[in-house]
């Protein structure tokens, strides 16, 4: 029973290149959340979607950054012409439905912008 | 003032120690208190979950919520070298799949 898996585990980009991180929820978890940890700062919440459908973004950036939980296939977060101040662990996680404590974390993915 | 304040520590204790860490918040509306532990290089991982006031207890992990005082605390019983890790606490105000407010997180050591 796989849990929440995330890809590439790790990602180097150069300045002005896009990133796109990618997330399969759990099985049977229709409902994905995405955060962001900087060094020495807590996890931040992005953006919150169901499947074709988001729900809050609240977290996300205005510019360059956008999501998508199509009907099939993974979750993508998307950072356009990434910057050195995107460089961070972005987590994904999962639930089967809107819930604020049955969240499953996946292993994250580590943005390095060079 | 920030929404959650938690110490970053680093807390060293030795084996068997009985450790206490704590989050203090701003926001009387938040309701749902949990507290999710991070190994270094891995996502987190949810610990205990607490709605409103009170105490719950899990095997050596105790977690209590004062909301009167905007203050909850995680108490690891006889801690292990396993223990050692970051403990994050995280809240929310509504059950409805709201985003979670992290703090910083505390890193814990526990040495044999």
């Amino acid at each position: 029973n796989a849990g929440v898996m995330q890809n590439p585990r790790h990602l180097v980009r150069r300045r002005g290149q896009e990133a796109r991180l990618r997330c399969s929820p759990m099985k049977g978890h229709s409902h994905v959340y995405w955060y962001r940890q900087l060094p020495e700062e807590g996890l931040k919440f992005m953006v919150y979607l169901q499947k074709e459908n988001i729900i809050d973004e609240s977290g996300m950036p205005k510019e360059r950054f956008s999501a998508e939980f199509p009907k099939e296939g993974p979750s993508i977060l998307r950072i356009q012409q990434v910057v050195r101040g995107d460089s961070a662990a972005y987590f994904c996680a999962s639930s089967p439905q809107g819930s604020n404590y049955g969240y499953t974390f996946g292993s994250g993915t580590r943005l390095t912008v060079v | 003032q920030k929404e959650v304040e938690q110490d970053p520590g680093p807390l060293s204790v030795p084996e068997g120690a009985i450790v206490s860490l704590n989050c203090t918040y701003s926001n009387s509306a938040f309701q749902y208190f949990m507290w999710y532990r991070q190994y270094s290089r891995k996502g987190p991982e949810l610990l205990m979950y607490t709605y409103s006031s009170g105490n719950k207890e899990d095997g050596r992990f105790t977690a209590q919520v004062d909301k009167s005082s905007k203050y909850i605390s995680l108490f690891i019983r006889d801690s292990q070298p396993s223990d050692s890790a970051t403990y994050l606490c995280a809240m929310t105000s509504n059950q409805a799949g709201t985003a979670l407010i992290f703090g910083k997180g505390t890193t814990l050591s526990v040495s044999s």
